[in-house]
């Protein structure tokens, strides 16, 4: 079964502008939350993760938001720059668990 | 530099074939996990590896198998290798301290195996 539900898949966005990932998550035993980056042949890297017990977390341009009760959470970056064009992912897990992967979503800045 | 070091880092190889991926975890890591990424299937778990002894398998198909070495480092073994296997393959690695909050796992650079 689908355990995240990851949108959209893809996503142009013009550079300055903010650029808005969501994730739709199904387990209620997850309890950290990350979004992980990808650029082409490399392997991903965590860019920022919230724990449930937060509704929001910043961390430069990166904002995670966390909604426990509709099981949701989205990735936004502020200020978009073409060196954000990667593939992001988000990959909830359980404590000391696997990282269980969304689908994710092909992010593209224009200059 | 995620400190997760993988070889080899490409690797081209025709069905029926065996072959080992190697990986070594950050230094103090304890947990090891393995990761297969393909177009079809995105990123998938497949097993993971905890102080040497196995703690949980995901999607992981009978001829692959894995294990942990007492200096932590680990290797994944695909064997009767099919066209299908063709993928990138990750390994990561967490602290994991025991009975502790979860911890970042950190990646790879990835292994790229071409079945042909």
């Amino acid at each position: 079964q689908q355990q995240v539900k990851q949108s959209p898949q893809s996503l142009i966005v013009q550079k300055g502008g903010i650029s808005i990932i969501n994730c739709a998550y199904e387990n209620t035993a997850f309890d950290y939350f990350p979004w992980y980056q990808q650029f082409p042949g490399k392997g991903p890297a965590l860019l920022i993760a919230i724990r449930p017990d937060v509704s929001e977390k910043k961390e430069g341009r990166f904002t995670i938001s966390f909604n426990k009760s509709a099981k949701q959470f989205s990735l936004h970056i502020m200020d978009s720059q073409p060196g954000d064009s990667a593939t992001y992912f988000c990959a909830p897990l359980r404590s000391q668990g696997n990282l269980i992967f969304g689908k994710g979503t092909k992010l593209s800045v224009k200059p | 530099d995620s400190g997760v070091t993988q070889t080899p880092k490409h690797l081209i190889t025709a069905t029926g074939q065996r072959v080992t991926l190697r990986c070594s975890p950050r230094s103090g890591d304890l947990s090891v996990y393995w990761y297969q990424q393909s177009l079809d299937q995105g990123l998938q778990f497949l097993i993971q590896y905890y102080n040497g002894e196995e703690r949980a398998k995901g999607n992981i198909l009978e001829r692959f198998s894995a294990q942990q070495f007492p200096d932590l480092h680990s290797e994944l073994n695909l064997s009767s290798l099919e066209l299908g296997d063709s993928a990138l393959y990750f390994c990561a690695s967490s602290v994991d301290r025991r009975g502790g909050r979860t911890d970042t796992q950190y990646f790879g650079p990835g292994t790229r195996l071409t079945v042909l």
